[in-house]
């Protein structure tokens, strides 16, 4: 079946440092793949996404590129700030399966950015 | 805009009663689907639908039930509560064109 692995948190980072979060995965087709992003308190909102091998979706000074070759969309920004903390969870949405409109997620990273 | 509308935010229950977890979006999106969140576990599938009168099982759906009688609503029901319930749950919207998924700000219920 399908699945996302992300990278364990939590990750603490010093304000304007480069942050990446890996994410790797496993589907039968070519699947949709998706950064969302969990501010405290709140719903998931869309970050970026990319549908086809080699797309780069990005959103906020945040970027993510679709690797066929090594299956993962890794998210990355170059100079984080404090409003960035949050959990992100990267997720794939596979065409090709019965119920293809489910996503499959990874289990989040929490992400602190200290002034 | 509305999107999707979660009610209520706030509930705790005492095991053994039942609830309704209310799920609304005005989007005309085909279909909806209920989640939980878990500490370490992500999100899980419990119940979806691809549009009304139409549900099917997700990855955990022991002690739920869904309904969709029409497309704005898909309400989530605990039949039983129990503490393995405690969680917080997500509605998400989605349709056929846009591969993305809008999800209502969550319902965190606590079973004691």
């Amino acid at each position: 079946g399908n699945s996302v692995t992300q990278m364990e948190g939590p990750v603490t980072l010093s304000e304007e440092a480069f942050l990446t979060i890996n994410c790797t995965y496993t589907a039968t087709g070519y699947p949709s793949l998706f950064w969302y992003v969990q501010y405290p308190g709140e719903g998931l909102q869309l970050l970026l996404k990319a549908t086809k091998a080699d797309d780069k979706g990005s959103n906020k000074g945040f970027e993510a590129t679709y690797r066929k070759e090594t299956t993962s969309f890794h998210l990355e920004k170059g100079s984080v700030q404090v409003s960035d903390s949050a959990v992100y969870f990267c997720a794939l949405r596979d065409p090709y399966r019965a119920g293809s409109y489910q996503l499959t997620f990874g289990k989040g990273t929490k992400l602190s950015v200290i002034p | 805009n509305a999107g999707v509308t979660q009610t209520p935010k706030f509930q705790v229950l005492k095991t053994g009663q039942s609830m309704t977890l209310q799920c609304a979006q005005d989007m005309n999106h085909e279909y909806m689907s209920w989640y939980r969140q878990d500490p370490g576990m992500g999100l899980r599938l419990i119940h979806y639908s691809v549009g009304a009168g139409i549900t099917d099982q997700g990855e955990v759906p022991n002690g739920y039930n869904v309904s969709r009688s029409t497309t704005e609503d898909f309400p989530l029901r605990l039949l039983s509560a129990a503490p393995s319930q405690t969680s917080v749950y997500f509605c998400a919207s989605s349709d056929r064109v846009n591969t993305e998924a809008f999800f209502g700000q969550g319902t965190r219920l606590t079973v004691v």
